[in-house]
């Protein structure tokens, strides 16, 4: 099955730092790869996608992502955090095993930027 | 900019009644999902539809779910027969065609059973 592992429940970051938000996968065949933000209260707003190409992928609010096949991971980034950066972030695989096209999410990773 | 949109925002009901959770995808998308968060734990799989029928379902999607697209813009949840443990935030998600990966979440709907 494919999967996608979050090690890190929580990421601290002082603003103005870059942040950077781990993930890494376990897929059979080609990955491709998504980062979701959840707000308080909110539904999952897609950031950016890894499909094929460059492996430095570029999305929403300043967000960019690098995809390393031989460390299997898609980090999420970014060169100045922001207070209101602060939310839950989903790293996700799609997932062909069932027959559909399911996305497959990790634990998550809480980002708290402080002041 | 087109979105998901979700009612309730939050249901409340009794241990074995039935709740229908609603759905309007974005317009134009052809694939239809449902999700599950319960609270503090990761988002699961429910179920996708296309084409009118279901092409995938999770362990979770027992025979107390069933989903319906009754017309051209709604995509509904059922849950016939409520558990305690249903109770979480449901998503509805969308998505424009196979080869557009992305899906696409409304705000959720959190289902709190008593």
């Amino acid at each position: 099955a494919q999967s996608v592992a979050q090690p890190e429940d929580q990421v601290n970051v002082a603003e103005g730092n870059p942040l950077t938000v781990k993930c890494t996968y376990s897929v059979s065949g080609n990955p491709y790869l998504f980062w979701y933000v959840q707000y308080p209260n909110r539904g999952l707003q897609f950031l950016l996608k890894y499909i094929t190409g460059d492996n430095l992928v570029k999305g929403s609010y300043g967000f960019e992502a690098e995809f390393n096949k031989s460390q299997t991971s898609f980090h999420l980034k970014k060169p100045s955090a922001l207070v209101s950066d602060s939310a839950l972030y989903f790293c996700a695989v799609r997932d062909l095993t069932g027959g559909g096209n399911k996305l497959t999410f990790g634990t998550g990773t809480q980002l708290k930027v402080e002041l | 900019e087109p979105e998901v949109t979700q009612t309730p925002s939050h249901q409340v009901t009794q241990m074995g009644q039935e709740v229908i959770l609603r759905c309007v995808p974005i317009s134009n998308h052809l694939y239809f999902y449902w999700y599950r968060q319960i609270l503090g734990q990761k988002v699961e799989f429910l179920v996708s539809f296309y084409n009118n029928e279901i092409s995938e379902k999770s362990e979770i999607f027992d025979d107390q779910f069933s989903v319906e697209r009754p017309d051209g813009s709604n995509f509904t949840l059922k849950i016939r027969s409520t558990k305690l443990e249903d109770s979480a935030m449901y998503f509805c998600a969308s998505k424009k065609m196979d080869s557009s990966y992305e899906q696409y979440f409304g705000p959720g709907t959190r289902l709190t059973v008593t």
